[in-house]
């Protein structure tokens, strides 16, 4: 069955640390990789994603993920976190057929 | 001018109520979502509609009917409340389900508590 993994379900940073979060999925086909971002008390917002092209991508407010087919995965970095990076972390998965599949979540405190 | 809303915010109610919550997007999408987050995040898709047309249905028991009139339009109708049924649902749409376009756009949610 298909799936999202996401290794970390709780992260505590200090702020300017560095950061990791792991996704992996179990799908052979074709996918679209999001990750998606829910401050506290609101809505799941669009953090970045990948459909094609260059496996490194950019998103919103300094974060990056990388694509790496061959391990099924789609890490989210960040370099320095800050206070307000506090939130919970979503990985997604489309595959073909419109069905997307989330991850568990990784929630992210950053200590001010 | 909110993308995607969903009414009520908030949904307290009895075991064995029948209940709606509806969801409206005005970004000219063609394809709408149910998901349902529980207590502990985990979100899971419940229904899919593209063009009124329902395309997933995942596992959901059948006390939950969703609804399309049109296309900006997808509501969610619960009979029989279940204490079970207690989480966060959250409407989404997209344009399309492919490559860029699987993009979702997630409404506010709604929190429906059953006592």
């Amino acid at each position: 069955a298909q799936s999202v993994s996401q290794h970390n379900h709780h992260v505590i940073l200090s702020e300017a640390a560095s950061l990791e979060l792991g996704c992996n999925y179990s799908y052979g086909g074709t996918v679209n990789l999001f990750w998606y971002v829910q401050y506290p008390g609101q809505h799941l917002q669009l953090l970045l994603k990948y459909f094609s092209g260059d496996p490194l991508v950019k998103g919103i407010k300094g974060f990056e993920a990388e694509f790496i087919k061959s391990k099924f995965s789609f890490n989210l970095r960040k370099p320095s976190v800050q206070w307000s990076d506090t939130a919970e972390y979503f990985c997604a998965v489309t595959l073909t057929g419109f069905k997307t599949i989330f991850g568990a979540g990784t929630r992210l405190f950053v200590k001010a | 001018d909110t993308a995607v809303s969903q009414t009520p915010k908030y949904l307290v109610t009895q075991m064995g109520n029948d209940k709606s919550i509806k969801c409206e997007q005005n970004l000219g999408h063609d394809t709408m979502y149910w998901y349902k987050q529980d207590s502990k995040k985990f979100l899971k898709i419940m229904f899919s509609y593209n063009n009124k047309e329902l395309i997933i249905n995942e596992t959901v028991p059948n006390r939950f009917s969703p609804k399309s009139p049109d296309k900006a339009h997808l509501n969610l109708h619960i009979n029989s409340l279940e204490l079970g049924d207690s989480a966060v649902y959250f409407c989404a749409s997209s344009q399309g389900g492919q490559g860029d376009a699987a993009e979702q756009f997630f409404g506010p949610g709604t929190r429906l508590t059953v006592l």
